[in-house]
């Protein structure tokens, strides 16, 4: 267990929807991140909060966004779901060690 | 070309084999992750290099940073090894912060 929440572990939902996961890090870690894999693209990097201000952005589209809450949770929101974004929404957390991550067991999104 | 190219794509192996994982890189980095992600889909992080050699039981991961390649051995492998093996580096955004960029994974498989 890594202390990383994240749910819902599985949402179906519908093409044009709107849908929000949410990441509970690792008591005291400070940093969220948020990952996309995909079949076909594999692992991407999505965005990154750091005690509640978005610190790096990867490849997220403007459909997506994200916030990290004052105790610390974070949460991403895809809307206008398209087919393509049915992946696995990774969250990790970091905190003491710099660059050690921790994962949640990820967000299985399908769009149908 | 990916900016992290890993080899092999899949790795078929006997029980107590030795097992050799290559990760290439083509970008300025800080530091380089192992993952390995089990068919359930979870990620846990085995190792972060930034320099040199690093041990975990069974585990060891090399990274020489002239040559921008790493490696990740496995000695006396299990069938509890067989997951997907992923490097990761830590480079930087053209705005100056850092993100990780994975590799499209190894997929080893090691047969009782």
């Amino acid at each position: 267990d890594s202390g990383v929440t994240q749910t819902p572990k599985h949402l179906i939902t519908a093409t044009g929807q709107r849908v929000t996961l949410r990441c509970s890090p690792r008591s005291g870690d400070l940093s969220v991140y948020w990952y996309q894999q995909s079949l076909d693209q594999g692992l991407q990097f999505l965005i990154q909060y750091y005690n509640g201000e978005e610190r790096a952005k990867g490849n997220i589209l403007e459909r997506f966004s994200a916030q990290q809450f004052p105790d610390l949770h974070s949460e991403l929101n895809l809307s206008s779901l398209e087919l393509g974004d049915s992946a696995l929404y990774f969250c990790a957390s970091s905190g003491g060690n710099p660059g050690e991550l921790f994962f949640g067991e990820g967000s299985r999104l399908t769009v149908l | 070309k990916n900016e992290v190219e890993q080899s092999p794509q899949n790795l078929t192996a006997q029980e107590g084999e030795f097992i050799t994982i290559n990760c290439s890189y083509s970008v300025g980095i800080s530091a380089l992750h192992w993952l390995q992600q089990h068919p359930g889909g979870g990620i846990v992080s085995l190792f972060m290099l930034s320099s040199g050699k690093k041990k975990h039981g069974r585990l060891i991961a090399t990274i020489n940073i002239q040559e921008k390649h790493s490696s990740l051995h496995i000695t006396a492998s299990h069938p509890r090894d067989s997951a997907v093996y992923i490097c990761a580096v830590l480079g930087l955004t053209q705005g100056g912060s850092e993100k990780l960029v994975f590799g499209k994974g190894t997929k080893l498989t090691v047969n009782p």
